[in-house]
């Protein structure tokens, strides 16, 4: 596509609950990016995909959040269990040929757990 | 570990001021540099970027950062902002000389007053 693509825009879900939230890329980029936007916290990175190899999951806050990236292209972040510190934006991004190239931002899904 | 310092949280100025925003990053090592801006209720945007060559890079409306290796700064300038330029900007450091992702600082809010 034109752009990163996430969905949904906007999640409210309860406190226990599972949650998944996708990206789509754009198409040819071979990283792919998480990130969890707080306010007055910037940028947490969370995982990221570069081709074929395995995930850099460094940046996972907990064993409740997880990700995969199939085919190369659509992702999708998992956080189980959620609490309410879960609630932030989630910023996906992708990139041609790696970090030092620069990012495209998708416009994050808003989750909220109440 | 890669680190990014935004001295800044908020400022603010009036229209036709002069802006500099402070970033400093640690990171011994070769950098790409970028400035992401995130005008209200927008997706993150790439602002500029280096990589190599001349310190002082131009980037889009007008602004531009000059990349100072002695002092690991990346300084973000424009000579006359604008109502418009209001926004929160995010600097980000990433490995010059590998895969792996982008370092962001925690953001300093623009207001611009009109």
């Amino acid at each position: 596509g034109a752009g990163v693509s996430q969905s949904p825009s906007n999640k409210v879900t309860e406190k226990g609950k599972d949650v998944e939230l996708r990206c789509d890329p754009i198409s040819g980029h071979t990283a792919l990016y998480w990130y969890r936007q707080s306010l007055g916290q910037g940028l947490e990175f969370l995982i990221y995909f570069q081709g074929n190899s395995a995930p850099d999951k460094s940046g996972l806050p907990s064993d409740r959040f997880s990700a995969e990236r199939t085919g190369g292209s659509v992702s999708t972040l998992t956080i189980q269990r959620t609490q309410q510190e879960d609630s932030a934006v989630y910023l996906c991004a992708s990139s041609l040929a790696g970090a030092r190239y620069g990012y495209t931002f998708g416009s994050g899904t808003r989750l909220t757990v109440v | 570990a890669q680190s990014v310092s935004q001295h800044n949280h908020h400022v603010i100025l009036s229209e036709a001021a002069s802006l500099e925003l402070g970033c400093n990053y640690s990171y011994g090592g070769t950098v790409n540099l970028f400035w992401y801006v995130q005008y209200p209720g927008q997706h993150l945007q790439l602002l500029l970027k280096y990589f190599s060559g001349d310190p002082l890079v131009k980037g889009i409306k007008g602004f531009e950062a000059e990349f100072i290796k002695s002092k690991f700064s990346f300084n973000l300038r424009k000579p006359s902002v604008q109502w418009s330029d209001t926004a929160e900007y995010f600097c980000a450091v990433a490995d010059g000389g590998s895969q792996g992702n982008l370092i962001f600082g925690k953001g300093t809010k623009l207001s611009v007053k009109p």
